[in-house]
């Protein structure tokens, strides 16, 4: 079935400093991913969805200069958290849509210290 | 846009017990509607997903239902085991081919322990 790889799985950074999770489809081309934030206990939020070779859509409240979303290529998508604070803390996880579906990553933690 | 309910937003039941999670939806035109198993500190995988052509879907002790007319789909674990143990999300995507129309809109999650 479709693979989806997420990187990290889990980064701490200091207060003020950017951090790059990539996404990538190992087996297929994917146009389309999108990425989410949870926080404990609670339901996958939508940020943004990210479009092979243009600009991603963000949802409304989503800061699209802080976390810059980039989709170069039809198997790798990043997000950038820039400048992050302890309150961008939180689980962040990318899907792709696949044929069939939509396959997520594995997740990464992010802590703001 | 499209809303999803989940209930109940935690289910105990003792191993070997069926499990019941609701969802109801608010957009007519969705169209599909996938299930997700989350374990504690892991993405969400699928377990199975209905399509508004059908009623009714099951994979072993895996099932899904579908009432469009109600507006409501449900899933259905019979034989639980403790490795059934997770938060399970429901989803649901309109249809369409637009990029807005190819999100899914989530479920608030059934947190699911089973005592063995």
């Amino acid at each position: 079935g479709a693979v989806v790889s997420q990187h990290p799985s889990w980064v701490i950074c200091k207060s003020g400093t950017s951090v790059k999770i990539e996404c990538r489809s190992l087996d297929f081309q994917a146009t389309t991913m999108f990425w989410y934030r949870q926080f404990p206990k609670q339901s996958l939020m939508l940020m943004a969805t990210s479009n092979e070779g243009s600009k991603a859509t963000y949802e409304q409240g989503v800061e699209k200069d802080k976390f810059l979303i980039n989709h170069a290529s039809l198997t790798l998508s990043t997000l950038t958290v820039t400048s992050a604070h302890p309150e961008d803390s939180s689980f962040y996880i990318c899907s792709a849509r696949d044929q069939d579906g939509y396959t997520f990553g594995s997740g990464t933690r992010l802590t703001v210290v | 846009g499209e809303n999803v309910e989940q209930h109940p937003s935690t289910l105990s039941v003792q191993e070997g017990d069926s499990a019941v999670i609701k969802c109801t939806y608010s957009d007519s035109a969705s169209n599909y509607f996938p299930w997700y198993k989350q374990e504690l500190g892991k993405g969400p995988q699928l377990i199975i997903d209905i399509r508004s052509n059908v009623g009714e879907k099951k994979d072993q002790r895996i099932a899904v239902t579908l009432n469009k007319t109600a507006k409501h789909f449900s899933l259905h674990i019979t034989e639980t085991q403790p490795e059934d143990s997770a938060v399970y999300f429901c989803a649901a995507r309109r249809g369409g081919i637009k990029a807005a129309g190819n999100k899914l809109t989530f479920g608030g999650g059934t947190r699911v322990l089973v005592k063995p």
